[in-house]
């Protein structure tokens, strides 16, 4: 298996724009996690899906903050418009009975 | 409400030296607890997992862990530090459920000395 992807691994935007990173999650795992990681908050879950379905998105700090899984292979998290401080490092995790698998997470960096 | 705590936010140990990390939690009901490693610009790898039985767990790159349940605690252990052990260490809690979510901790960041 070929574990959870990510796309892209970096993004470098303007402020304004909007930025769409996108995950893969292992085959058959009925869990999937959104991270952002700083150096200031740390690791903060943003939102969780399970099969399919939003479970839980008190995390996500703004509107402009959006994510979708449309099926159990794909998910979308998307910031718009992107700011500054929307600079970090976002992770997307899958998990099957408890245990998460991480992927290698998106650098998102905005001018 | 549950939580991970991880009271050391930095350790400094010297190459073959032994390590202990803490991580005490509260949780509701039986937890299942993981150590999740993470080296500079990398995702989080699990180094091991407890769900039940033995308490003392044997996990990946030669590190132990112990679930105290009295104690609350799940600390890592290994016996003889690398250098390339130098990451930062993140403990989590969970439950097998209708989510699979896990409360982490905030990490404690481990520098190796040579």
């Amino acid at each position: 298996d070929a574990g959870v992807i990510q796309s892209p691994r970096h993004e470098v935007t303007e402020m304004g724009q909007e930025v769409t990173l996108r995950c893969k999650p292992i085959s058959g795992h009925n869990s999937l996690f959104w991270y952002r990681q700083t150096m200031m908050r740390g690791l903060e879950l943003l939102i969780y899906f399970n099969n399919n379905v939003p479970i839980d998105d008190s995390g996500m700090p703004e509107d402009r903050f959006s994510a979708k899984m449309p099926n159990a292979s794909f998910s979308t998290l998307k910031i718009q418009p992107s700011e500054p401080r929307d600079s970090a490092v976002y992770f997307c995790a899958s998990s099957f009975l408890a245990e998460q698998f991480f992927g290698p997470g998106t650098r998102l960096t905005v001018l | 409400a549950q939580s991970v705590t991880q009271p050391d936010i930095h350790i400094t140990v010297s190459e073959g030296a032994s390590l202990e990390l803490r991580c005490n939690y509260s949780y509701g009901a039986t937890p299942y607890l993981f150590w999740y490693v993470q080296s500079p610009g990398q995702g989080l790898q699990l180094l091991l997992k407890y769900f039940s039985g033995d308490t003392l767990v044997q996990g990946i790159k030669g590190f132990e862990a112990e679930f105290k349940r009295s104690q609350s605690s799940f600390n890592l252990r290994k016996p003889s530090v690398h250098w390339s052990d130098a990451a930062e260490y993140f403990c989590a809690v969970g439950a097998v459920g209708a989510t699979n979510k896990l409360i982490f901790g905030t990490g404690t960041l481990l520098a190796v000395q040579p």
